[in-house]
């Protein structure tokens, strides 16, 4: 299955900042996608992050909050704009498994804190 | 509308005792996937096992074995002999047909103590 890297794996950012995390596969995937993870919480799902196009963004997320790039089929960033306390969370990478078998491989995670 | 719960938030056993964690999912959706994720300390979630609904048959890999039951909607995971490195949160999750969203449960945190 494809490994997925992500960095910053862990950041303490100030309120009123912004953030990009960038996340690399190791093989050309047909889907990315955007995961959060709050304190003690479940996955939600930010976006799905679209090659050559804008990302399709989940209820309760926006594009001036969360925007996305997918310049390629192995590259993604995700930027956390202006933040807040409520922003700190685990921000997740996925992509599809390359056997098509619908199984998402996640990176390791990106910690962010804001202070 | 599609819903996962993993009622047990946590989890302690001793180190070879046997433990089952159970997933209860709702989807109107005819064809979909169930999922089990392991998210140890690390924070990296490992695929575990993935079902289809149209495969009943129950599954076994090792020490883990997973009970999938359509009639109560139930994906239960069990682990045999646990070990204090299966020390993780547990995630199910769904998804519907044709999608790779992901739906998933709240998590189950197990602890085994040696």
């Amino acid at each position: 299955s494809a490994v997925i890297s992500q960095k910053p794996s862990r950041d303490i950012c100030q309120r009123g900042t912004s953030l990009t995390i960038q996340c690399q596969v190791d093989s050309q995937v047909t889907m990315m996608f955007w995961y959060r993870q709050q304190p003690g919480q479940s996955l939600t799902l930010i976006a799905t992050a679209n090659q050559g196009s804008e990302a399709t963004y989940e209820s309760g997320f926006v594009i001036d909050k969360f925007p996305i790039s997918r310049p390629n089929l192995t590259f993604s960033t995700l930027t956390v704009s202006n933040m807040s306390p409520e922003d700190s969370s685990i921000y997740l990478c996925s992509a599809t498994d390359t056997s098509g078998a619908n199984v998402l491989t996640f990176g390791a995670g990106s910690r962010l804190t804001v202070l | 509308a599609q819903k996962v719960t993993q009622a047990q938030t946590e989890i302690s056993v001793v180190e070879k005792e046997d433990v089952t964690l159970d997933c209860v999912y709702e989807t109107r959706d005819t064809t979909y996937y169930l999922f089990w994720y392991k998210q140890p300390p690390s924070g990296e979630l490992v695929f575990l096992i993935r079902r289809n609904s149209f495969d009943e048959q129950n599954e076994i890999s090792g020490r883990y074995s997973w009970n999938f039951q359509k009639s109560t909607s139930s994906f239960n995971f069990t682990i045999t002999a646990s070990q204090v490195v299966d020390s993780a949160v547990y995630f199910c999750a769904l998804s519907e047909g044709g999608t790779y969203k992901y739906i998933f449960g709240t998590g189950t945190r197990l602890k085994v103590l040696a």
